[in-house]
């Protein structure tokens, strides 16, 4: 079965404690990518990976690392969380082959920073 | 960057009446657009897309259209369901492997029955 996975799916924070959220996918996917999603602002791409050792910045990378040190895992890591982090994350990954084009998102990630 | 724009943000249509989502993009390098679905406490659902070679896609009830010329593309959605309650999203990409892309804020779409 195709899956996406996020841990964990929930998490309560304070400022300042380094913190990582996983992200793994067993398709075998080429193209991962990290999203945040707040009321009224749709999703906000903060960094993506087009192969294992390859990745670029979204428009909010801001505050974020990623590491694609294997191609199914995409971890995010928040280095010094502040509370304006406070989010629901998604990952994502997608591959492409002529017209078949596949997307699948993980489960979701709810990040609160106080 | 690429700049996303998505009309209108809530949309209420009766069972069985049709449902037009527009975006407009910025960017003339973007030649990929895929739509979402996501439903209450879901995750977004890739449902449809369109690629710059195309002018209209379909697939059952719903379509794509894409107007290079005046950077817009829309979803159409015919005969609703109450199931077709979601929030929709557009997006673009500059390229047709989803690496970078840019999306819409989203439209609340409520089927009443």
């Amino acid at each position: 079965e195709a899956q996406v996975t996020q841990n964990p799916r929930y998490l309560i924070t304070v400022t300042g404690k380094k913190l990582t959220v996983t992200c793994s996918q067993n398709m075998n996917h080429e193209y991962m990518s990290w999203y945040r999603q707040d009321p009224g602002l749709g999703l906000r791409q903060i960094y993506y990976s087009m192969n294992v050792e390859v990745t670029d910045k979204g428009d909010v990378p801001e505050g974020y690392k990623v590491s694609r040190k294997e191609k199914r895992n995409f971890p995010l890591i928040l280095e010094s969380p502040s509370p304006n982090q406070t989010s629901l994350y998604f990952c994502a990954s997608s591959f492409q082959q002529g017209d078949l084009h596949e997307q699948y998102f993980g489960p979701g990630t709810r990040l609160t920073v106080t | 960057g690429e700049n996303v724009e998505q009309h209108p943000s809530t949309l209420s249509v009766q069972e069985g009446d049709s449902a037009v989502i527009k975006c407009t993009y910025s960017d003339s390098a973007s030649n990929y657009f895929p739509w979402y679905k996501q439903e209450l406490g879901k995750r977004p659902q890739l449902i449809i897309d369109i690629r710059s070679n195309v002018g209209e896609k379909k697939d059952q009830r719903i379509a794509v259209t894409l107007n290079k010329t005046a950077k817009h593309f829309s979803l159409h959605i015919t005969e609703t369901q109450p199931e077709d309650s979601a929030v929709y999203f557009c997006a673009a990409s500059p390229n047709t492997n989803a690496g970078k892309s840019t999306f819409g804020d989203g439209t609340t779409l409520t089927v009443k029955p």
